[in-house]
């Protein structure tokens, strides 16, 4: 069975500052893969998700994430941050047909 | 709003009592997801129907736990005895819509979460 490794729990950050979060699955072959967020209160939104092609992938609000197969591995980064990224963030995979498998999630506060 | 909705948000109860939670998912969609949130986790898979069929459980569910989707529209989650391991968010999903269309795209309802006491 797959799983997800995220590998920072905690991150503090100041505004302005890059974010770089690791996220690594387990094993390869095709692959279908996700960042979700959740802010504080809210549920989960999708950030962004690789299927296929480019594996530098554009998401919502100024994030990307670039797909390593030599790496298993999906990070997600944004050039600067700003306060209102301050949330909890979720590297998922697909598994089979129809699941998602999600890593511990990441916790981002940023200070202004 | 996600289009997916969740109720009750929010429910506390006594350990060994019943609790139903019911999802009513983005409606042109036949596929229904239940994941369960744990404090310091991240959504776990519980179980999938598509239309009234469950076709997919997770070890997690054990027999206290029962899904139904009747008629395939909206769905219940009951957990009967409930313990206090039980206390957790329950996420229900549905494939998203728009531009998150695709059968591989989840769209997550609020939550429902549950404390036992």
């Amino acid at each position: 069975a797959q799983s997800v490794s995220q590998h920072n729990h905690h991150v503090i950050l100041s505004e302005a500052a890059s974010l770089e979060l690791g996220c690594n699955y387990s094993y390869g072959g095709t692959v279908n893969l996700f960042w979700y967020v959740q802010y504080p209160g809210q549920h989960l939104q999708l950030l962004l998700k690789y299927f296929s092609g480019d594996p530098l992938v554009k998401g919502i609000k100024g994030f990307e994430a670039e797909f390593i197969k030599s790496k298993f591995s999906f990070n997600l980064r944004k050039p600067s941050v700003q306060w209102s990224d301050t949330a909890e963030y979720f590297c998922a995979v697909k598994e089979g047909f129809q699941k998602l498998v999600f890593g511990t999630g990441t916790r981002l506060l940023v200070s202004p | 709003d996600t289009g997916v909705s969740q109720n009750p948000r929010h429910k506390i109860t006594k350990r060994g009592q019943n609790v139903t939670f019911r999802c009513d998912p983005i409606s042109e969609h036949n596929r229904l997801y239940w994941y369960r949130q744990t404090l310091g986790q991240g959504p776990e898979f519980l179980t999938y129907f598509q239309n009234e069929a469950q076709l997919e459980k997770s070890r997690l569910l054990s027999d206290r736990f029962s899904a139904e989707r009747p008629k395939g529209s909206f769905s219940t989650l009951e957990i009967q005895r409930t313990e206090q391991g039980d206390s957790a968010m329950y996420l229900c999903a549905s494939p998203g819509t728009g531009i998150h269309s695709g059968a591989n795209v989840l769209t997550f309802g609020a939550g429902s979460r549950l404390t036992v006491l």
